[in-house]
């Protein structure tokens, strides 16, 4: 069975620094694309950030970028997104998701329970 | 950058009524959507890929269908546990996705 197991969000000051993890499990990991979607409170779906099989290519929202590192490390299986400068408006509860291609496109399956972000003072 | 709009915005319907939810794409960039289904306090859950193709485990009343800029999510005949939020993503440039504002189904 694929699962992904978000970790390491929690309350955090503005202008500080966290590291969410991404554990998979039950696929062949570095053969798969991942990627970040958050989810303010009541609010829609937004991505943040994806990164290729290889880790070599990044991408990311540009509420993201220059802020935001998507890493991962193939011989632990797990995918980071490092957080710096957070801002109010980073908190979210943030997804992990992998990318499944298809012939034409992809689409992002499974995801994660996924991991509370709060930014406050 | 492509844009969905989703609507109606919220839809109330009785179990075992027919449910439309229609997503539009500002621009004809990626003619393929998919389509997912979160639930309170759950990630969301993958119901329909390339325009009509159902997930696995997907029960038949889903269906998907569409081209171009124009897509509809269709539950044939609604049961309880379909009372969600549903959201269509599309892929957005290289390695982002972007999605539509969500469609919430009450039942």
């Amino acid at each position: 069975e694929v699962q992904l197991l978000e970790s390491g969000g929690g309350l955090i000051q503005p202008g500080g620094s966290l590291r969410l993890s991404c554990a998979a499990s039950g696929f062949t990991f570095n053969t798969y694309a991942m990627t970040w979607v958050r989810q303010a409170p009541g609010k829609g779906l937004e991505w943040v950030s994806g990164i290729s099989g290889s880790g070599e290519s990044t991408y990311y929202a540009d509420s993201a970028k220059g802020r935001f590192t998507v890493s991962r490390d193939s011989s632990k299986n797990t995918v980071y997104l490092h957080m710096n400068s957070l801002r109010v408006e980073d908190t979210a509860v943030y997804y992990c998701a992998r990318v499944v291609p298809t012939y034409y496109t992809s689409h992002t399956d499974p995801w994660g329970q996924g991991t509370l972000v709060t930014v406050s003072s | 950058e492509v844009v969905l709009t989703q609507s109606p915005a919220t839809l109330s319907l009785s179990p075992g009524e027919r449910a439309t939810l229609s997503c539009r794409a500002s621009q004809s960039l990626s003619t393929y959507l998919a389509w997912f289904q979160q639930k309170r306090g759950q990630a969301p859950r993958l119901l329909i890929y390339d325009v009509s193709k159902r997930a696995t485990g997907i029960p038949a009343r889903f269906s998907g269908s569409g081209s171009e800029t124009d897509f509809t999510l269709t539950i044939s005949s609604l049961e309880p546990e379909d009372s969600a939020v549903y959201y269509c993503q599309q892929r957005s440039g290289p390695g982002g996705f972007t999605f539509g504002p969500g469609t919430k189904v009450d039942l």
